[in-house]
């Protein structure tokens, strides 16, 4: 089982739409969940970083379920600023020992049509 | 708003070249990381560092890799026979801290692509 799972997308909607990203991760002691966006050749930036609670910021809402090892992000109103890979990284685990470094998926690519 | 900065954004260079690829973290950080990121594929750790040493490693980082903090700002990392397959981005980053949502948070510095002929 791969460590951590995207669909690859890509996701084409128009703006305005609402678009989800799941994501499942292998490993059940993995402490810090995160979704970044990385836009073409350019390095990943932060979007947000997941709780158990949840949490939102202005119209990004990200979830997890650590009993289904299983993250989410749902973008509402979608703008064309909004294209882009949505990376879910997730960190710390026992396995192999790793503790500090990010693991992530393939990502889910985004494409916001006027 | 404070950023990690990598040179050069782009090297080339000739197979079994020595390359060194340079970051600087955020100030305030303790921790420093290494990633690569070969076209098309999905961003992969190589190598993270904290107090003048390796904090852990990853498969990819062989004996071929090494890193260094030379002075109070720089972070590096040498290649020293590089490969055709070396051939990526290669992404340095920075964390205030290592605790699971105590600043944990990882940065990314605008890479350096390495083109290995």
């Amino acid at each position: 089982r791969k460590e951590v799972e995207q669909d690859p997308g890509p996701f084409n909607v128009p703006e305005g739409a609402t678009v989800a990203f799941n994501c499942t991760y292998s490993n059940s002691a993995s402490q810090s969940f995160f979704w970044y966006r990385q836009d073409c050749r350019k390095e990943p930036k932060l979007l947000m970083s997941v709780y158990s609670s949840g949490n939102e910021d202005g119209r990004f809402t990200a979830q997890l379920n650590r009993a289904s090892q299983y993250i989410s992000l749902l973008i509402r109103d979608s703008k064309l600023s909004d294209s882009a890979t949505y990376l879910c990284v997730v960190r710390g685990w026992n396995y192999g020992g790793s503790q500090g470094n990010l693991i992530f998926g393939k990502g889910t690519k985004l494409s916001v049509k006027p | 708003e404070p950023e990690v900065t990598q040179t050069p954004s782009h090297q080339v260079t000739q197979m079994g070249q020595e390359v060194i690829l340079r970051c600087v973290p955020i100030s305030n950080h303790l921790y420093f990381y290494w990633y690569r990121q070969i076209l098309g594929q999905k961003v992969e750790f190589l190598v993270s560092f904290y107090n003048n040493e390796i904090s852990e490693k990853s498969e990819i980082f062989d004996d071929q890799f090494s890193v260094e903090r030379p002075d109070g700002s720089n972070f590096t990392l040498k290649i020293r026979s590089t490969k055709l397959e070396d051939s990526a981005m290669y992404f340095c980053a920075s964390s205030e801290s290592y605790l699971a949502g105590g600043g944990d948070e990882q940065f990314f510095g605008p890479g350096t692509r390495l083109t290995v002929l």
